[in-house]
């Protein structure tokens, strides 16, 4: 268990819909990332927010919007859904940003038909 | 883009062989990490890698940082059953840049 957490842990909704995907980080830590991985692309970093900012972006499409609340935790909010946004979703943490630092949560799995 | 490559793309070995793999990138990295995900779960970091040139261990893992900075490796001793999974490659400009990802060496281990 890497205390980094993710809800729901499926989701499964029709093209054209709109979900939310919520992550909690580990406690103490500042720094929020969201990866995509499909079986085309792998793994792939979308956005980074560092203590309620957006430090880093992506291969974040324009239809996903993220954002990270005073408490921490962070929504990755996906719209307008497309047969090619079914993927695994990860959310990770870090304490200040550094890449040797992030520990990955279990992920949510979408499924868009 | 940048782009990681990774080799071989999946390997079936007897359980107590060591393994080698490899990453190579068309782009210059100043970190690289290797990372394992078991089936169902997010990726964990193994090994991050600092400097040209060097070789770090952690446990039977052992990992390298290429000298032209655009490729690493990972060799793993021994190999036991719950070696199996999907090790990724990563790579970095800066401690505190993007992280690009490899597309993964699959690994099965048959006891």
């Amino acid at each position: 268990d890497s205390g980094v957490t993710q809800t729901p842990k499926h989701l499964i909704t029709a093209t054209g819909q709109r979900v939310t995907l919520r992550c909690s980080p580990r406690s103490g830590d500042l720094s929020v990332y969201w990866y995509q991985q499909s079986l085309d692309q792998g793994l792939q970093f979308l956005i980074q927010y560092y203590n309620g900012e957006e430090r880093a972006k992506g291969n974040i499409l324009e239809r996903f919007s993220a954002q990270q609340f005073p408490d921490l935790h962070s929504e990755l909010n996906l719209s307008s859904l497309e047969l090619g946004d079914s993927a695994l979703y990860f959310c990770a943490s870090s304490v200040g940003g550094s890449v040797d630092e992030q520990y990955f949560g279990p992920g949510t799995r979408l499924t868009v038909t | 883009g940048q782009q990681l490559n990774q080799s071989p793309q999946s390997m079936f070995i007897q359980e107590g062989e060591d393994v080698s793999m490899n990453c190579t990138s068309s782009s210059i990295f100043n970190t690289w990490l290797w990372y394992k995900q078991d089936p169902g779960e997010g990726p964990v970091l193994l090994i991050a890698l600092y400097k040209a040139g060097e070789l770090t261990s952690n446990g039977r893992l052992t990992a390298q940082f290429g000298i032209t900075r655009k490729d690493s490796f990972l060799n793993i001793s021994a190999s036991i059953p719950s070696d199996v999974g999907i090790y990724f490659c990563a790579g970095s400009k800066t401690s505190y840049d993007k992280v690009i990802f490899g597309p993964g060496t699959s690994l099965s281990v048959i006891p």
